[in-house]
This record gives C-alpha cells, sequence and structure tokens, in this order.
C-alpha cells in the first residue's frame, strides 16, 4: 500500500495569514495527488484534484504543486471559513490512502 | 444536482452484520465508481472500498477485506455495502462517494453512523 503522511499535523494562524501543508507518498504517485477540506460534523469536500487543478467554486486563494513524493497545498491568505481539517488523498493506486490530516485552527 | 445518500447505520453487536446502502442522483450511476470511506470517532479519513463502473472490478483496503462485500443493484440504482463480523473498531461514520477519473471523489454523502458495541 501507499502510505501518506503530512506536515504539521495541526498549526495556529491568523486570518490572512499564508497556510502551507505538506503531503509526502511512500513512493511515485505522479501527480495523483488530491485535497480534501473537512469541517466538523460534515462529509469531505473536494478542494484540488492532480495535485494542482482546483475544483469548481474553489476560491482561488487555495493552490497545490508538486509531483512525485512531495505535494503543498497552500492557502495564500487564511479565511474565517477555511478553519478545517485538510487531507491529503492519493489516487495513483486503485486502493485510495489519506493522509492522516492537518487541522488549521485559530491563533 | 449531483448527490450520493447513505443509509443502513445504526448500532449493532460484536460479530453481527450490518448493509449499508448508497443511492446516488442527478448523474450517471452506471458511468460512476462508487466509493466507500469511513472515518472513526475523532479519527481521519479510511478508505473501505470501490466497485467498478459495471460492477465487475471491487477492491478492498486490507483492513475490512473478507469482512466487508461491495455490491451493484442495477435495478434499485444503488450500491451496498455488506459488512460481516463486526468489531468494535469498525464504529464510524461511513461515507459513500462518488469516483472520478480514477483518481478522485467528487461527490460525497453526508454518511452513516456505525456503532459496534455489546
Amino acid at each position: 500500500d501507499i502510505q501518506m503522511t503530512q506536515s504539521p499535523s495541526s498549526l495556529s494562524a491568523s486570518v490572512g495569514d499564508r497556510v502551507t501543508i505538506t503531503c509526502r507518498a511512500s513512493q511515485n504517485i505522479m501527480t495523483y495527488l488530491n485535497w480534501y477540506q473537512q469541517k466538523p460534523g460534515k462529509a469531505p469536500k473536494l478542494l484540488i484534484y492532480t495535485t494542482s487543478t482546483l475544483q469548481s467554486g474553489v476560491p482561488s486563494r487555495f493552490s497545490g504543486s508538486g509531483s512525485g513524493t512531495e505535494f503543498t497545498l497552500t492557502i495564500s491568505s487564511l479565511q474565517p471559513e477555511d478553519f478545517a481539517t485538510y487531507y491529503c488523498q492519493q489516487g495513483y493506486s486503485t486502493w485510495f490512502t489519506f493522509g492522516p490530516g492537518t487541522k488549521v485552527d485559530i491563533k | 444536482q449531483v448527490q450520493v445518500v447513505e443509509s443502513g447505520g445504526g448500532v449493532v453487536q460484536p460479530g453481527m452484520s450490518l448493509r449499508l446502502s448508497c443511492a446516488p442522483s442527478g448523474f450517471s450511476f452506471s458511468s460512476s465508481r462508487i466509493h466507500w470511506v469511513r472515518q472513526a470517532p475523532g479519527k481521519g479519513l479510511e478508505w473501505v472500498a470501490v466497485i467498478s463502473e459495471d460492477g465487475s472490478a471491487k477492491y478492498y483496503a486490507d483492513s475490512v477485506k473478507g469482512r466487508i462485500s461491495i455490491s451493484r443493484d442495477t435495478s434499485n440504482n444503488t450500491v451496498s455495502l455488506q459488512m460481516t463480523s463486526l468489531r468494535p473498531d469498525d464504529t464510524a461514520v461511513y461515507y459513500c462517494a462518488r469516483g472520478i477519473a480514477g483518481s478522485r471523489l467528487d461527490n460525497w454523502g453526508q454518511g452513516t453512523l456505525v456503532t459496534v458495541s455489546s
């Protein structure tokens, strides 16, 4: 199985901050990396797919980059509605795997 | 509007069985892979299983292989997750999601809670 890790596991930030989350895969997954946002009590929401393509309706302050085994999600200017947990997911293998999540909360 | 709706969750005792259902709407059911993902209380997301567009291919996470079976019912337009020999660590919210382009999950249901407890 392809293992996914994320760092940090949590972070505290203020509105307007630039936030970067890193995701690493245990093997080369090319650009088959997706990002999801989840708020408490809600289902995950697809934010970015194939590393850097924004899902329809997602604000442009979100961006993604990377390839191979290392990927990043960046929020250029954190907004109040962005406080949530973010998960990466590899779609290279038929057996999907998720990262453990990064919780972004208010400083 | 694309939607998936799960049902069938509840409280069961260890060793018992439970069947979850996923009812998609607003998209071509027969041309989409359907996945199940679960989330234990306070924990992260765990991919569980996927069924191919025509139901001929099914894949499972190692943690559930042999105890969980995914299937399609084309007459009812639903996907089911049959869970047997349930254990307390199967306690989770189970989400159904549409798979797109073989690599991402673009529409998720609201989830159904399964609690395994004596």
